[in-house]
């Protein structure tokens, strides 16, 4: 399968403020998914992208997948203590190869 | 449509024995993946199968194995248990093409002392 790595591993913001997270690869990415998982939780899945350049907003998210499709990004704007979780991006496949996961902790 | 099911939610074995854990995926999807979470180690794939057969394998040791029916349930099962098997098991279904968005299940908490 093909590896991602994400960072970084933690990440502690107060509420309000911006968050992003990375994922890179060696290699050329067919498509990578992202997904959340809440504390306590299990992963729910957020978005695929597919072509190179890709931008996609959901709400306060913003995903990009690079124009070479080795990397991508996860940008939240304006912290919300409600995006409390670990993000994990996901490499392509039957089984899907995910990254170790970026643990956001938001305070008020 | 119902969820993905996991039984049981939690569990505790001692060191030595075995267990199994079950997987009921969303009706009509035919792939099951297995993963073990650990903190600190992400989602670690164990096995996928569709159709009743391993389609993949990730790279645990043989005590970890898994099946699956004709109803497109799943097991997992792992035999002389290890104190470094503690962890929680996460099943997830999909429709088995390529690519496809995997659906989550609740997860079994495995203690082993």
């Amino acid at each position: 399968g093909q590896q991602v790595m994400q960072i970084p591993q933690y990440q502690h913001v107060q509420e309000g403020e911006d968050f992003t997270t990375y994922c890179n690869s060696s290699t050329t990415l067919s498509n990578i998914q992202w997904y959340k998982q809440r504390p306590g939780g299990h992963p729910v899945f957020l978005i695929q992208l597919v072509k190179s350049g890709e931008v996609k907003k959901q709400k306060r998210l913003t995903f990009q997948f690079g124009e070479a499709k080795k990397n991508s990004s996860l940008h939240i704007t304006a912290t919300q203590t409600t995006d409390v979780g670990t993000y994990f991006c996901a490499g392509p496949g039957y089984a899907l190869n995910f990254g170790k996961g970026t643990s956001l902790l938001v305070t008020p | 449509k119902a969820g993905v099911t996991q039984t049981p939610r939690y569990l505790i074995k001692t060191r030595g024995q075995q267990v199994t854990l079950s997987c009921s995926p969303i009706s009509g999807h035919r792939s099951v993946s297995w993963y073990q979470q650990t903190p600190g180690q992400g989602l670690q794939f164990l096995f996928e199968y569709f159709s009743e057969t391993q389609r993949n394998k990730g790279n645990f040791p043989g005590r970890f194995s898994g099946r699956q029916f004709s109803n497109s349930r799943s097991e997992m099962n792992v035999s002389t248990l290890e104190l470094g098997d503690s962890a929680l098991y996460l099943c997830a279904s999909s429709s088995g093409q390529v690519d496809n968005e995997q659906f989550f299940g609740p997860g079994t908490r495995l203690t082993v002392l």
